[in-house]
């Protein structure tokens, strides 16, 4: 069965510093890992994915994520953060032996304060 | 390109009645995947369709049911509304070769409340 765990529920940042997102997860194969963001009253919206090759992938917004294979993490950041930053993040999984079906975390409720 | 539309946005049901949801994905996506989200339980995998079938089931009960026409749009129907089923419900789309790759483009969901 495959997992994914966000282990904090909040993140505080102030605008202008760096900002780190976790997540970690486990799959029997290899894994395809995404990153989406909610903003309220909205459905999620893709930021950025990690399929296979250069560990460390760019989003949109400036957002990127490193995947670390035997941290099984995968973690979300951003160099500088903005107040619109603010919003709720998932953590998914797929793996390639059971298309169709993605894991998500609990979310991360990203705070950015001016 | 038109993104994922679901009908209706907000909807009130009483406890026993049945309700439908529908789905219309982006246009040359295949699969369509159905999420329930709330504040608990965070987001809950129900079931996806590709090609009008159901390819992998989460763990709800058989209330819960789906289908998916010939143009890829998708229905969920949820019978015997019980008063934990109030939660918003998001419908994905990606597309269809190897579907572990692709990301998933969501609507904007279907607010449901039974009371």
């Amino acid at each position: 069965a495959q997992s994914v765990a966000q282990p904090e529920d909040q993140v505080n940042v102030a605008e202008g510093n760096p900002l780190t997102v976790k997540c970690t997860y486990s799959v029997s194969g290899n894994p395809y890992l995404f990153w989406y963001v909610q903003y309220p009253n909205r459905g999620l919206q893709f930021l950025l994915k990690y399929i296979t090759g250069d560990n460390l992938v760019k989003g949109s917004y400036g957002f990127e994520a490193e995947f670390n294979k035997s941290q099984t993490s995968f973690h979300l950041k951003k160099p500088s953060a903005l107040v619109s930053d603010s919003a709720l993040y998932f953590c998914a999984v797929r793996d390639n032996t059971n298309a169709g079906k993605s894991t998500f975390g609990d979310g991360t409720t990203l705070t950015v304060k001016p | 390109k038109a993104g994922v539309t679901q009908t209706p946005r907000y909807l009130i049901k009483t406890r026993g009645q049945q309700v439908t949801l529908s789905c219309s994905p982006i246009s040359g996506h295949r699969s369509v995947s159905w999420y329930q989200q709330t504040p608990g339980q965070g987001l809950q995998f129900l079931f996806e369709y590709f090609s009008e079938t159901q390819r992998n089931k989460g763990n709800f009960p058989g209330r819960f049911s789906g289908r998916q026409f010939s143009n890829s749009r998708s229905e969920m129907n949820v019978s015997t509304l019980e008063l934990g089923d109030s939660a918003l419900y998001l419908c994905a789309s990606s597309l269809s070769q190897n579907q572990g790759r692709y990301e998933q483009y969501f609507g904007p969901g279907t607010r449901l409340t039974v009371t």
